[in-house]
């Protein structure tokens, strides 16, 4: 079965930039996006299509794919964006996740 | 505005059956997918399944839940349904329901509902 893999955390200052790796085959075919989780909430959508921002999501949150690996970068990151971090992709018709990022702003 | 509210979560031993139903309201119902992700106690997003609409046909299901659950739709109640049947404790999660784009995206979410399976 398909897998994505993501560090389990990550740790940036306020105000500077943060990324986030997810990893799987052939990524780039498979329409990878991003939601970011806050505690006792239910996920929202960040990016869609790799690299697509839905309204209402902030400019400084952006996604880029470089051969089988998606970066999602928060720039300027700030105390509100401390959340865990979900990739997800469609494979065959079914949706994979990976396992999470926990992003603490220090 | 997009809503989705999700009802029918509650406590239910193992073995035993529990049907989940979401509202939808805001969006073109008949013409969405919807689906099922769920969230274990601490741990990470899972995904359950999704239904077509009625004219693409069909649904999909993780291996895990396949055979036991399943998913329908009543167009005329904008509701997606999701049957959990033989209940396990590994079950026992936080049910989102969400919309799901033909490419797989998940826009909408609801507050979820929490499930429970113990003795």
């Amino acid at each position: 079965s398909y897998e994505l893999t993501q560090p389990p955390s990550v740790s940036v200052a306020p105000g500077q930039t943060a990324s986030m790796t997810c990893s799987g085959e052939k990524l780039g075919n498979r329409f990878p996006c991003w939601y970011q989780q806050k505690p006792g909430q239910s996920p929202v959508m960040v990016i869609y299509r790799e690299n697509k921002r839905p309204s209402g999501i902030p400019e400084r949150f952006s996604g880029s794919i470089s051969g089988n690996t998606a970066t999602l970068t928060i720039s300027g990151t700030q105390a509100m964006d401390e959340a865990d971090y979900y990739c997800q992709a469609w494979d065959s018709g079914t949706v994979v996740f990976g396992g999470g990022t926990k992003l603490t702003v220090l | 505005e997009v809503q989705l509210v999700e009802s029918g979560g509650g406590l239910v031993k193992p073995g035993g059956s529990l049907r989940l139903s979401c509202a939808a309201a805001g969006i073109p119902f008949s013409n969405a997918w919807m689906g099922w992700v769920r969230q274990a106690p601490g741990k990470g997003l899972e995904w359950v399944g999704h239904i077509k609409v009625k004219s693409d046909g069909g649904t999909e299901y993780a291996a895990p839940v396949k055979g036991r659950f399943s998913i329908s739709r009543d167009d005329s109640k904008d509701t997606v349904y999701l049957q959990m049947n033989s209940l396990k404790t590994e079950d026992t999660a936080v049910y989102y329901c969400t919309t799901v784009d033909m490419t797989g995206f998940l826009a909408y979410w609801g507050q979820g509902a929490l499930v429970t399976v113990s003795s």
